[in-house]
């Protein structure tokens, strides 16, 4: 089993909808989390960096995490073509060491 | 803004080639890592620096080499290059204060032929 699942997609959706992604995570080490959005043949992107349970919103993203279920979602409000792109999700324990997901490919349809 | 610069965005190389790829960062980070990324196969780590010329072995370090002279610079070394090295190669940083985030490069697409 991975430490890190995620749905490698792809996920198409219409202009305007609300994208969930999410991945699940084995380990209960993990305390530190991150999205990071990565264009094609470009570098990943921090988009979204939390601690704790709950919530973290920037903008049209929010965060969500829930330790109790080694769950982690990154939702996208009214999304546009210019989300298109992978999203990884990403997990520190012990100081730098960071475990990423697959990545979820998303296309966003005008 | 974080800025870490790799030399080159595409490479082709030939079996046998010794390769080097080059990665500059301008925030004073400790923390240097180089990740190849291959498709369904997530970031995996090959190798990682938190101090000159200190190194610390990844996940996937055979076959490669690394070497860091200065702080702001930490070098990939692919030591006979062979078409399983054929990736997409990126370079991160962090500070040396725990748990935070790593900053990627924009990449460089390796192809071995």
């Amino acid at each position: 089993q991975k430490e890190v699942e995620q749905d490698p997609g792809p996920l198409s959706v219409p202009e305007g909808a609300i994208v969930s992604l999410n991945c699940t995570y084995s380990n209960s080490a993990f305390q530190y989390f991150m999205w990071y959005r990565q264009y094609s043949r470009k570098g990943p992107e921090l988009l979204m960096y939390t601690y704790s349970s709950g919530n973290k919103e920037d903008g049209r993203f929010t965060a969500q995490v829930d330790k109790s279920s080694k769950y982690i979602s990154l939702f996208i409000r009214d999304s546009q073509p210019s989300d298109s792109a992978t999203y990884l999700c990403a997990m520190i324990f012990g100081g730098f060491k960071t475990i990423f997901g697959a990545g979820t490919r998303l296309f966003v349809k005008a | 803004d974080v800025k870490v610069t790799q030399s080159s965005r595409y490479l082709v190389k030939r079996t046998g080639e010794k390769v080097f790829l080059e990665c500059v960062q301008d925030m004073d980070h400790e923390n240097m890592f180089w990740y190849r990324q291959d498709p369904g196969l997530g970031l995996r780590l090959i190798y990682f620096s938190y101090d000159v010329k200190m190194k610390e072995k990844g996940d996937i370090p055979e076959g490669y080499s690394v070497s860091r002279e200065k702080k702001e610079r930490f070098s990939l070394i692919l030591e006979s290059a062979s078409t399983n090295q054929t990736s997409m190669y990126l370079c991160a940083t962090t500070f040396d204060r725990g748990n935070q985030p790593q900053h990627f490069g924009d990449g460089t697409r390796l192809s071995i032929l």
